[in-house]
């Protein structure tokens, strides 16, 4: 049983709709992470959130709109998207303290925007 | 900027055998962790193993264990004794180390498709 929860798994959504992602993690980190996985792309860093705030944003579409209420919490808001951000959408964590920082993934959520 | 290189996208290993996979990376930093992670099918992303960069001992996890190489800036993984459940993507991932400045992500190589051949 993984520490770090996904929902849903799978979502198809229209290009106008607006939609959620939901991560929780029970491993009492303190970071927090989106990663997307797409079939000709290594994975790609997209947002990370350190004790609640946003400390990287790499240069991702204003489409994608992250969210992070407390440590345990990470969402990633979806609207007006594209075909071509179909894709895995995994979320990850991480206690940073020194040597204690190794990430961890959850399931992933499968986007397919049509 | 980091990069890590997987230069083998497939690789095919009898059951019960031996397999290396190949890892290189490039940096400035001298201080840093290097992991590899495995894919399975369902996709979640599971540590295999983490190399901390000050240590000089290579990092094993029972059947699995690296070969690091510092100055050649390469991380090879060794999977002993390959089991049918091996068979997934792998990816070799780099992470500087903690900088207080907040949390650097992963980055990661292509992934190389290990095939276990019963």
């Amino acid at each position: 049983e993984t520490g770090v929860t996904q929902t849903p798994r799978h979502l198809v959504m229209g290009m106008t709709n607006k939609k959620s992602l939901k991560c929780e993690q029970h491993l009492g980190h303190n970071a927090m992470y989106w990663y997307k996985q797409s079939a000709k792309k290594p994975l790609e860093l997209m947002f990370v959130y350190s004790l609640e705030e946003r400390v990287e944003n790499n240069s991702v579409p204003s489409r994608f709109s992250p969210e992070c209420p407390n440590s345990s919490h990470l969402f990633l808001h979806l609207h007006t998207l594209q075909p071509e951000d179909s894709a895995l959408y995994l979320c990850a964590s991480s206690q940073e303290d020194r040597g204690r920082n190794t990430i961890y993934f959850g399931e992933g959520s499968w986007l397919t925007v049509v | 900027a980091q990069t890590v290189t997987q230069s083998q996208p497939e690789m095919s290993v009898q059951e019960a055998e031996t397999v290396t996979l190949s890892c290189t990376y490039d940096t400035s930093e001298s201080d840093y962790y290097l992991f590899w992670y495995k894919q399975p099918p369902s996709r979640q992303m599971i540590l295999v193993i983490r190399q901390e960069a000050y240590k000089q001992q290579n990092a094993t996890e029972n059947r699995f264990s690296v070969n690091f190489q510092k100055a050649a800036k390469s991380f090879s993984l060794k999977i002993s004794d390959s089991q049918l459940g091996d068979a997934a993507m792998y990816f070799c991932a780099y992470r500087p180390a903690y900088s207080g400045g907040g949390a650097d992500g992963l980055t990661f190589g292509k992934g190389t498709h290990l095939i276990i051949q019963p």
